[in-house]
């Protein structure tokens, strides 16, 4: 079993739409937890993390943590065509904070 | 300011050669990272430097792989012999290296293709 495993997508939706993204982990001791969003031939790029349980807002975005069940989601209201991109989920490893374990992506495209 | 910058941003090679990809972090931040993305997987940690403290290389695939940090800023990636299976994209991603989790700031990647 992968330590993050996501679901590669693609996912497709009109602009608009809520889209939701999920991840799993399998080991429940770590508690930072970061959705990193990657546009073509580019590098990923923080968008959001939280830190142990529960919810954390940023304008279109929401990122939820519960870690009873070891799932990671983030959730985009009012989805725009410039969303589209592949968004990552990673959480902290044993190794400390800055070394991360990536899931593999999931890629996203809104469409007008 | 200027971001994290990465060379070349595509590098085709033959199997059996070598190669060295170079990586510029974003000026004052003590903390760099070195990842490889291969086609439809996520982002695998390779080594990790964090001031003038020993590098965390517990990432690396294999000793053909071999990273170095010069006066602390200046990264190069060198892999040996390379193979068919190194094809991916290599990742640079800086941070202030302060304690604690911080954001990771990353280049564009170098993509690498193996023939």
């Amino acid at each position: 079993q992968k330590e993050v495993e996501q679901d590669p997508g693609p996912l497709s939706v009109p602009e608009g739409a809520i889209v939701s993204l999920n991840c799993t982990y399998s080991n429940s001791a770590f508690q930072y937890f970061m959705w990193y969003r990657q546009y073509s031939r580019k590098g990923p790029e923080l968008l959001m993390y939280t830190y142990s349980s529960g919810n954390k807002e940023d304008g279109r975005f929401t990122a939820q943590v519960d870690k009873s069940s070891k799932y990671i989601s983030l959730f985009i209201r009012d989805s725009q065509p410039s969303d589209s991109a592949t968004y990552l989920c990673a959480r902290e490893s044993s190794g400390g904070y800055n070394k991360l374990i990536f899931g593999a992506g999931t890629r996203l495209a809104v469409h007008p | 300011g200027a971001g994290v910058s990465q060379s070349p941003s595509n590098k085709v090679t033959e199997k059996g050669k070598d190669v060295e990809l170079r990586c510029d972090p974003i000026s004052g931040h003590t903390a760099l990272y070195w990842y490889r993305q291969s086609l439809g997987q996520g982002l695998e940690f390779l080594i990790y430097f964090q001031g003038n403290s020993a590098p965390d290389k517990s990432g690396l695939p294999s000793d053909r792989f071999s990273a170095e940090r010069t006066g602390g800023s200046v990264s190069t990636l060198t892999i040996q012999r390379t193979q068919q299976e190194d094809s991916a994209v290599y990742l640079c991603a800086s941070s202030q290296g302060l304690r604690g989790a911080e954001t990771q700031y990353f280049g564009p990647g170098t993509r690498l293709l193996v023939l």
